[in-house]
């Protein structure tokens, strides 16, 4: 499965823009990219995914560089519902089966 | 409905007990899939069953048997269970076709201990 990179943790500021970066560069050309957030004591959340072009829905918004190595996950406005592990995770979609599997993560911080 | 439904959401056995873990969604999803997730570490994926059949069994050790009876619904049934095996265990479905996946659904999973 192809693997992707996160930071560990990332810290915002409540209301301000958070840019959470993937790496990803062995991403092939039909692996969509997928995030997923787990908020403390829950199950993962699904946030957003995309295949090239820039995403946008009511969460988030995604950014896919251009030659798909890296991509960002934007929360426009974070508020302190957003503190979870944000998974950057590849979804192969080449092979029988297009499963979800976990990297480590960011953990995100949201200081009031 | 959107829900991925878990039951118990608690479940405290021996390791000399049999138990089984439940999870139903109705949102006609055929790819359904156990994770297993230890505390802060990531979820790991367990077993992926596709139109009621197991798919991929990621080596996992025969104390835990999945078994998909329809496209609704996933057990987990747990024999001789080790303490180790204590984690939180999370169910998901998501819609499949021609290689093509959409998101996933996840319940909110049961948290398991064994003593």
């Amino acid at each position: 499965d192809a693997k992707t990179t996160q930071p560990n943790s990332m810290e915002s500021n409540e209301e301000e823009p958070v840019h959470l970066p993937c790496n990803h560069s062995t991403i092939s050309g039909t692996d969509y990219i997928h995030w997923y957030r787990q908020l403390p004591s829950q199950g993962p959340e699904y946030v957003i995914h995309g295949l090239t072009s820039n995403v946008n829905n009511r969460m988030a918004s995604l950014a896919i560089a251009e030659d798909r190595k890296s991509s960002t996950l934007i929360l426009h406005r974070a508020t302190l519902r957003d503190a979870a592990v944000y998974y950057c995770i590849l979804r192969v979609t080449g092979g029988s089966q297009g499963n979800l599997i976990f990297g480590k993560g960011t953990k995100l911080s949201v200081k009031p | 409905d959107t829900e991925v439904t878990q039951t118990p959401k608690h479940l405290v056995m021996g390791m000399t007990n049999k138990k089984s873990l439940k999870c139903e969604q109705h949102m006609g999803h055929r790819a359904m899939y156990w994770y297993k997730q230890k505390a802060k570490k990531p979820p790991e994926l367990m077993f992926v069953y596709s139109y009621e059949k197991l798919s991929i069994n990621e080596s996992v050790p025969s104390r835990f048997s999945p078994e998909c009876p329809n496209s609704s619904l996933l057990n987990l049934h747990l024999h001789a269970l080790q303490p180790e095996d204590s984690a939180l265990y999370l169910c998901a479905s998501s819609q499949e076709g021609r290689g093509m996946y959409t998101e996933a659904f996840f319940g909110q999973g049961t948290r398991l201990t064994v003593v």
